[in-house]
């Protein structure tokens, strides 16, 4: 595709809810990022994908969150019984190759918990 | 956690002045890039500067790197209002490492 797509934009859950967030990243891109960002603040990384390797999963804040590229492509970021301090917005980027590269970031998708 | 610190956190100018942000961060790198962001939506990079490299030039913007102090800068000369947005610098420590955000500078341009 012509840039990084995340899907959906908006999401909102009752605390307790699984959600599943998804990102298409640029087509022939080998990395993926999701990054957390909350109000204000800077993107938080969360997990790096290598094609379909994940390759750093050490932001992710607990057990509850899961990252998969099953196919070196798609992404998707689960969130299992959400809390309220999950809200936030969730980017992904990705890059052609790593190290070196410039990240393209999706428009993220805006987490509520209520 | 952030690895990088942006200084200052919030800049108010008026059109037509410079804008110069600063960013302090804690370990090695192989490059050092400026990212964008309006509306606290995605990113859009700016430039990368790598870690053998002491100043680089895009359009109205220049950074430098000071590997020695840990340290970068970004002015935006000539600052107009749509240059208004969040500037986040980003560090890579190379091979299969993560890029790690710092905290951002909020930068206003008045018309």
């Amino acid at each position: 595709g012509a840039g990084v797509s995340q899907s959906p934009r908006y999401k909102v859950a009752k605390r307790g809810q699984d959600v599943a967030l998804r990102c298409d990243p640029i087509s022939g891109h080998v990395s993926l990022f999701w990054y957390q960002q909350a109000l204000g603040q800077g993107p938080e990384f969360l997990t790096y994908f290598q094609n379909e390797a994940q390759l750093d999963k050490s932001g992710l804040p607990s057990d509850r969150f899961f990252a998969e590229r099953p196919e070196g492509s798609v992404s998707t970021l689960k969130i299992q019984r959400t809390q309220q301090e999950d809200s936030a917005v969730y980017l992904c980027a990705s890059s052609l190759r790593s190290g070196n590269e410039k990240l393209f970031f999706g428009s993220g998708t805006q987490l509520s918990v209520l | 956690s952030q690895q990088g610190e942006e200084d200052p956190q919030a800049l108010s100018i008026q059109e037509g002045e410079n804008a110069t942000m600063n960013c302090s961060y804690k370990t090695s790198i192989n490059n050092l890039q400026w990212y964008r962001q309006n509306s606290g939506r995605g990113l859009v990079h700016l430039i990368l500067i790598r870690s053998n490299e002491r100043e680089k030039h895009s359009g109205r913007l220049r950074v430098t790197l000071d590997t020695s102090k840990k340290s970068s800068s970004l002015l935006i000369t000539a600052s107009r209002a749509a240059d208004t947005a969040s500037y986040f610098c980003a560090t890579d420590p190379g091979g299969y490492q993560k890029v790690t955000f710092g905290t951002g500078t909020k930068l206003q341009v008045i018309p």
